[in-house]
């Protein structure tokens, strides 16, 4: 079936460090692929999204490129912050027509250092 | 739009009671999911609803789970009785063939 894989946590770095969170996944066809953003206290929330193969996801400094040959949607990031320390999901959405579930990640938590 | 709603926010409750977490999803959105989130076992898809028709209830963890959406506005998570196990986040969460948008989520303890 569908699935998400994304590198266990948790993820320490200073502050302006580079980041890359690994996300692979499984899937049949084309599906959608999300960051969702989960800020301590508070559901989660859309970072950037893509929905083909060679699409790039980008917000908030974040980014994430569709990789259909090696199935992955690894996010990135050039510099963090302190203010970017949360728990980031890695999703899909098949491409099943009438499937609209989404699939996600068990979760990376990023704590950034001042 | 005020994004999806969820009460209540957090319920506290003795083994053995019947608790009721609840949704109102974004307006003209025909997709909703109930999720229950965990340390030990991360975000867990418990049921789908599609135009306020259960699709897939299979992460529904036991019969004592129940979730009913009656129209497009509004949905249920029942669990009767509970149990201290199931103490959690539930987050409910809605689309519109896009990306998801989720509720602040429900804490429930169960003692």
């Amino acid at each position: 079936g569908d699935s998400v894989t994304q590198m266990e946590g948790p993820v320490t770095l200073s502050e302006e460090a580079f980041l890359t969170i690994n996300c692979t996944y499984t899937a049949t066809g084309y599906p959608s692929l999300f960051w969702y953003v989960q800020y301590p206290g508070e559901g989660l929330q859309l970072l950037l999204k893509a929905t083909k193969a060679d699409d790039k996801g980008s917000n908030k400094g974040f980014e994430a490129t569709y990789r259909k040959e090696t199935t992955s949607f690894h996010l990135e990031k050039g510099s963090v912050q302190v203010s970017d320390s949360a728990v980031y999901f890695c999703a899909l959405s098949p491409s099943t027509s009438g499937t609209y579930k989404y699939i996600f990640g068990t979760g990376t938590r990023l704590k950034v250092l001042a | 739009d005020a994004g999806v709603i969820q009460s209540p926010r957090h319920e506290v409750t003795e083994m053995g009671q019947e608790v009721t977490l609840r949704c109102k999803p974004i307006s003209g959105h025909n997709s909703l999911f109930w999720y229950r989130q965990t340390m030990m076992r991360g975000l867990e898809l418990l049921i789908y609803f599609n135009n306020n028709v259960p699709i897939d209830d299979s992460g529904m963890p036991e019969d004592r789970f129940s979730a009913k959406m009656p129209n497009a506005s509004f949905s249920t998570l029942k669990i009767q009785p509970s149990e201290p196990r199931d103490s959690a986040v539930y987050f409910c969460a809605s689309s519109e063939q896009g990306e998801a948008f989720f509720g602040q989520g429900t804490r429930l303890t169960v003692v």
